[in-house]
């Protein structure tokens, strides 16, 4: 039973607009959720994380927002560059636990 | 400072063998974690080893087995291969939790014949 889902496999976004990703839950001991970016032949890098606390992170072109009511949290990238252009992993663990629990990711292509 | 290193990067086998993986974390980070990363299941925990000590595993058989060594560095090995074993085995480091960033290395491509 998968607790993390990306249900989206694939998004297309032109170059300048906003990309928003998703990614659902259902495991509600989970306390904290970080986004991967990852490149083919490459292993996944950190991009952003959010604390259940928190309802909303941001770090430059990169917000977060978390909604715990609906056990829900999403990635918005403003504005779109081709350079975003990878597999985006939303991952997620509680206070005690020691994994991270992955999504499936999603594609994310940006056009110029 | 150098980043997650693991070798071999690429490896190929045929059903029935086993296979070990090998990675060196960043220095001072005494967590490692693995996970398979296939087409259709996305990346998958398989254990995670702190100071020597497994704290967590994940749903996998007994085949795939690992341990982690007095300076960090972690294996992971797996027994009787199967076709289905055939995927991108990552390894992530950190200093404790992997709530405090875990960082990749590059993984080894397994392709099992």
């Amino acid at each position: 039973d998968q607790q993390v889902k990306q249900n989206s496999p694939s998004l297309s976004v032109q170059e300048g607009r906003i990309s928003i990703l998703n990614c659902d839950y259902t495991n509600s001991m989970f306390d904290y959720f970080l986004w991967y970016k990852k490149y083919p032949a490459e292993g996944p890098t950190f991009l952003i994380s959010i604390s259940s606390i928190k309802d909303k992170n941001e770090d430059g072109r990169f917000t977060v927002f978390l909604n715990k009511s609906a056990k829900h949290l999403s990635l918005h990238i403003v504005p779109s560059q081709p350079g975003d252009s990878a597999v985006y992993f939303c991952a997620a663990v509680w206070q005690a636990g020691t994994a991270l629990i992955f999504g499936k990711g999603t594609t994310l292509s940006v056009s110029s | 400072k150098a980043g997650v290193t693991q070798t071999p990067r690429y490896l190929i086998k045929t059903r029935g063998q086993q296979v070990t993986l090998s990675c060196s974390p960043i220095s001072g980070h005494r967590s490692v974690s693995w996970y398979q990363q296939t087409p259709g299941q996305g990346l998958q925990f398989l254990f995670e080893y702190f100071s020597e000590t497994q704290r967590n595993k994940g749903n996998f058989p007994g085949r795939f087995s690992g341990r982690q060594f007095s300076n960090s560095r972690s294996e992971m090995n797996v027994s009787t291969l199967e076709l289905g074993d055939s995927a991108l085995y990552l390894c992530a480091s950190s200093f404790d939790k992997p709530q405090e960033t875990q960082y990749f290395g590059p993984g080894t491509r397994l392709l099992v014949l």
